[in-house]
């Protein structure tokens, strides 16, 4: 099992481009989750879902949207980036009945430039 | 006041030392709580979760104190490989959009 994989590893944009951020689990969780994590800060919920056609805003949503077409693949899209989203952005899975236990991805690190 | 607190360190400790970390959190309503590790530039990982009566893994304590709203880790015997940045993850009412965590306590341990 390749667990969670998310790509890109890296990516430089300029401010007012979009990008989409893949996420994909292969353990057949129904819970799947974006994160942001700035330095000294916590990882902040951007979105979720709980499972195929079912999303939810997190904490902070604004100017990124998802969608969630299979179980298997969660994308982030960011829709003209600003500087504020430059972070690292790890997308989760869990399964239901166990959400404290979540499987990471590696993360992106984007910048927005 | 923030919902998970802790020390973000670094604690720097000596091969062998015995740590310990605090967490604190703010909705007394928190119905769970854990530990994750994270090494730098990676991805965290679920390192053990914190039951009431407190638990044990190893060199790896876990405490609970619900009446003051802390949780703690503790560390013995330390090794080099220990050094990692140790998240308080706090699971309140509501499920899964409530896991919350905090910023991370980092520790170093030197030879």
């Amino acid at each position: 099992n390749a667990g969670v994989t998310q790509t890109p590893k890296f990516r430089i944009l300029k401010i007012g481009q979009s990008m989409t951020l893949q996420c994909t689990q292969d353990m057949n969780h129904n819970y799947m989750y974006w994160y942001r994590q700035d330095p000294g800060m916590g990882l902040k919920l951007i979105y979720y879902s709980v499972g195929a056609g079912i999303t939810d805003k997190g904490e902070v949503p604004n100017g990124y949207n998802v969608s969630r077409s299979t179980t298997e693949d969660f994308p982030l899209r960011l829709e003209l980036a600003a500087p504020s989203q430059t972070s690292v952005y790890f997308c989760a899975s869990s399964s239901a009945g166990q959400d404290y236990e979540q499987y990471f991805g590696p993360g992106t690190r984007l910048t927005v430039t | 006041r923030k919902e998970v607190e802790q020390d973000p360190g670094p604690f720097n400790v000596p091969e062998g030392a015995t740590v310990a970390f605090n967490c604190t959190y703010s909705n007394s309503a928190s119905q769970s709580f854990f530990w994750y590790r994270q090494d730098c530039r990676k991805e965290p990982k679920l390192l053990m979760s914190v039951y009431s009566s407190g638990n044990e893994d190893g060199r790896f304590t876990a405490q609970l104190n619900r009446a003051s709203q802390y949780i703690s880790l503790l560390i013995r015997d330390s090794k080099l490989s220990d050094s990692a940045t140790y998240l308080c993850v706090v699971r309140g009412a509501g499920g899964y959009q409530k896991v919350t965590f905090g910023i991370g306590t980092k520790l170093q341990v030197i030879p």
